[in-house]
Order: C-alpha cells, then structure tokens, then sequence
C-alpha cells in the first residue's frame, strides 16, 4: 500500500492555459473523489468516481472541468482556459469498495496557482 | 444541504496541556464521521474515522466522540506536542459519494 499519488505537486500557468493533473489511487480501491481547497477553507467536493463511472459532479465544476478515470485506475482532472480563481490545491482521495467504512484515504495534493 | 462547523478557529495551548476540539453538522443522517489533520501546504491524513453507530474512536493520545442526535463530535489531545500544531479538520458522510467538511482548526503547541 504505497498511498494516494497525485501529480505534479505544483503547478504555475498563466490565465487562459489548460492544465491537467492526474491522481493515482491506493490499489484496488474502486472509488476516487477530487476537492478543492482553497485557502484558511476545507476542502469541497468536485466530482466522484466508482471504478470507470464518474457518479455525481459538483456544481462547482464548471464546464471548464473535466474528469476522467479510463480502465477505472488513475484519474486526470483537466481545467480549460484556467482563471485566477481556479487558484487553490486540489485534492484527490481514494476508499475501498467494501461498506464497512467508506474511509477516504487523501493524496498529498497540487498546488495550482494562475498568474 | 450538510454544513459543518468547527470551534475555535485557531487555539493555542502550552505543550503538555490537554484540549478538545469542536465540530458541529446540520443534518444527523449520516454515514460517519472523520477527522483528519493538515499541515500546511499539504494533503490530508486521516485520523479517526466514527461509524453512525459507534460513539467514540480512540487512537493513542486521541480520543473523537461522536453525538449523532445533536450533531456534535469532539476530538480530545491528551498531553499535547509541539508535533501536534496543525490545522485539524472535521468531515461527515453521508454515503458513499463525498465528504462534507468545516473550516478546521488551526492548534498551536507552544513548547
């Protein structure tokens, strides 16, 4: 259990740039979430995935996001035409399938910042 | 729509001392309940996790309580450290799907 990977941890783009982020889950941990934490906040809720189905989408994610999960392993997390205020760290987090808990298992972040 | 609240906001004690932290939600329908830890400029790890049906979680010096009926949870700090400064973080589940959270705690162990 080597724990949830994100990639890159830091990101610079200047207004208008795509950027795109990929998050790597525990093994065999079916479900995959993404947040945004933006600053002196708590992180809130983008979008989920179970295996390769992303199930439910904040409306914070605007049509500029997008998310994906091919073969339900890792996930990319792309934003168009970035703004200032898409400014924050993005969090990726994994669970297990089992009910037991749910337990979410957090990745270290990317940190995004707009110029 | 589940809000979370947690008090204070920022807290500072002198090492050794022992504290609770706060943390309150709007809607009792939940699945669990979890606190996690942040240092800054990092992700989250996950600290205790309270099932719906359980009223507390102990993990060495920490002890999280959990009141479902009137929406409170605390989390006690036995003997604090000055390793234990951090912002603290508060979430509830409500399913499968996400996490709700509050605005944390920033804690301060003075040495």
């Amino acid at each position: 259990d080597t724990g949830v990977s994100q990639d890159p941890r830091h990101k610079i783009t200047k207004r208008g740039q795509n950027v795109t982020f990929r998050c790597d889950p525990i093994s065999e941990h079916n479900r995959l979430y993404w947040y945004r934490q933006t600053l002196g906040q708590g992180p809130e809720f983008l979008t989920y995935f179970q295996n390769e189905a992303q199930l439910e989408k904040s409306r914070l994610l605007s049509d500029r996001f997008s998310a994906e999960r091919p073969k339900g392993s890792f996930s990319t997390l792309e934003i168009q035409r970035t703004e200032q205020g898409d400014s924050a760290m993005y969090l990726c987090a994994s669970s297990p399938g089992s009910r037991v808990s749910y337990e979410q298992y957090f990745g270290p972040g990317t940190r995004l910042t707009v110029t | 729509k589940q809000e979370v609240t947690q008090i204070p906001a920022a807290l500072s004690v002198p090492e050794g001392e022992n504290l609770v932290l706060n943390c309150s939600f709007t809607d009792s329908a939940i699945y669990n309940l979890q606190w996690f830890r942040q240092d800054p400029g990092k992700g989250l790890t996950s600290l205790l996790l309270i099932q719906s049906s359980q009223r507390e979680q102990t993990s060495g010096r920490l002890n999280a309580s959990l009141d479902k009926s009137s929406g409170r949870s605390t989390l006690y700090i036995a003997a604090s450290q000055p390793g234990d400064s951090a912002t603290y973080l508060c979430a509830v589940s409500t399913g499968a799907n996400n996490l709700f959270f509050g605005t944390g705690t920033r804690l301060t162990v003075i040495p």
